[in-house]
């Protein structure tokens, strides 16, 4: 199935760095999602993106929606070790009643001590 | 906690062997999603449901893929006559719908079921 392009698909950072990741798309997205999953778990809603240009803060984390709606990105500040697992982007598409998220193709995230 | 739920967390099967996973969404929200994702990539929409209501199937839901939600809380995912591409994380979302569209969907823990 589709998945929209992340990138990177993997970062190796030190403690304290921050982190900058995004996902693009070829077609337009209605609401932009970023969630966080670690192993074995599922993924956990970090910020919630519904307007094109829109820019959130939840704690460290900053997410915009690409004015385009084809595109988002996620910033987050000064990492810690507990920021380790992957970062999944996700749109839902424009047309009405279309509930189907797209996922990106994740962003691995290490912390090198 | 009132979290999405899933039962079980760990399924083993051997090929040929029928499955089915339970999901148990946030108490107020109407609307329930299954996902599939296989390892190093995101999840994959499977199906939803509004209340007890099958609204949408992906075409990656085969015959042997049947998803219910009786009474419009609970669902179960069962997967017939197993095969070993089956093998993947199964997670359960769900969502409420609100007066302006739908709020963001929430993911339970998930379901690895390993065919062997």
């Amino acid at each position: 199935g589709q998945q929209l392009n992340q990138s990177p698909q993997s970062m190796f950072i030190q403690e304290g760095e921050d982190v900058s990741m995004n996902c693009t798309s070829s077609s337009i997205f209605n609401t932009w999602l970023w969630y966080k999953q670690e192993p074995g778990e599922g993924p956990v809603l970090l910020i919630a993106l519904y307007k094109a240009g829109e820019l959130t803060s939840n704690g460290r984390l900053t997410a915009q929606f690409g004015i385009t709606r084809k595109d988002s990105f996620l910033n987050i500040s000064a990492s810690i070790p507990s920021d380790v697992g992957i970062y999944f982007c996700a749109g839902l598409p424009l047309d009405f009643g279309n509930e189907k998220l797209t996922f990106g193709t994740g962003t691995r995230l290490t912390i090198i001590p | 906690d009132t979290g999405v739920s899933q039962d079980p967390r760990h399924k083993i099967t051997k090929r040929g062997q029928n499955v089915t996973f339970r999901c148990d969404p946030i108490s107020e929200h109407n609307r329930l999603y299954w996902y599939r994702q296989t390892l190093g990539q995101g999840p994959e929409f499977l199906t939803y449901f509004q209340n007890e209501a099958q609204l949408e199937k992906s075409r990656l839901l085969s015959d042997r893929f049947s998803a219910e939600r009786p009474k419009g809380s609970f669902s179960t995912l069962e997967i017939q006559r197993t095969e070993q591409g089956d093998s993947a994380m199964y997670l359960c979302a769900s969502s409420r719908t609100l007066a302006g569209g739908t709020d963001t969907q929430y993911f339970g823990p998930g379901t690895r079921l390993t065919v062997l």
